[in-house]
């Protein structure tokens, strides 16, 4: 099994609303990431997650906060945010350490409106 | 900074047509290079993963080779379908940090 799974698939928020992405994976992958994808442009890395724990955020505003409640979920919640935030929202997982494959999940598709 | 440019942006080929995609990288101080396949919406399908001390890697009708001295890498197809029409991602992870992805080629294979 190498899938990783995003829901939902799609969402549509109003700016003053609160929500929540999720992602699951049962590979017993340690890292986990959440990527933004707006049109024609590649994935840009927002946070890394290593054994639970918050290892990298790439300067996101604070209305993105990320979770990571065990080794195999990991959630985004989101708050007040704005029209631009609109995009195709991935999550990745990997084994711990640099040599290994990444898997991504199909996206959550985000509109802000 | 690692820089990494996929050439062409797009390409178009008549199906049955053997093909090569591109990928250029400037820290060649790299753990390995991931090539991605990505259908409009959806999310990234994982072609092959290329170590540092590797120099190719095939899967079916995939090939793709790496060279780190001169920072570059390919990725061939061999008879191209219509199936294979998406976006082609390479993604560079150095040895520190984290994955940087090229901005990918958009491949039409025409029946």
């Amino acid at each position: 099994d190498t899938e990783v799974t995003q829901t939902p698939k799609h969402l549509v928020m109003g700016m003053t609303n609160k929500k929540s992405l999720k992602c699951e994976q049962h590979m017993g992958h340690r890292a986990m990431y959440w990527y933004k994808q707006k049109a024609k442009k590649p994935p840009e890395l927002m946070f890394v997650y290593s054994y639970e724990k918050l290892s990298i955020n790439e300067s996101v505003p604070s209305r993105f906060s990320p979770e990571c409640p065990n080794s195999s979920l990991l959630n985004l919640h989101l708050h007040a945010l704005q029209p631009e935030d609109s995009a195709l929202y991935l999550c990745a997982s990997r084994k711990q350490g640099g040599n290994t494959e990444a898997f991504f999940g199909q996206g959550t598709r985000l509109t802000v409106v | 900074k690692q820089e990494v440019t996929q050439i062409p942006a797009a390409l178009s080929v008549p199906e049955g047509e053997n093909l090569v995609l591109n990928c250029s990288f400037t820290d060649s101080a790299i753990y390995n290079l991931q090539w991605f396949r990505q259908d409009p919406g959806k999310g990234l399908t994982s072609l092959l993963l290329i170590q540092s001390s590797q120099r190719e890697q095939t899967s079916g009708r995939l090939n793709a080779s790496l060279d780190k001295s001169s920072g570059r890498s390919t990725l061939y197809i061999a008879a191209s379908q219509p199936g294979d029409s998406a976006t082609y991602l390479c993604a560079v992870r150095l040895r520190v940090g984290k994955s940087t992805f090229g901005d990918g080629t958009t491949l039409t294979v025409k029946p």
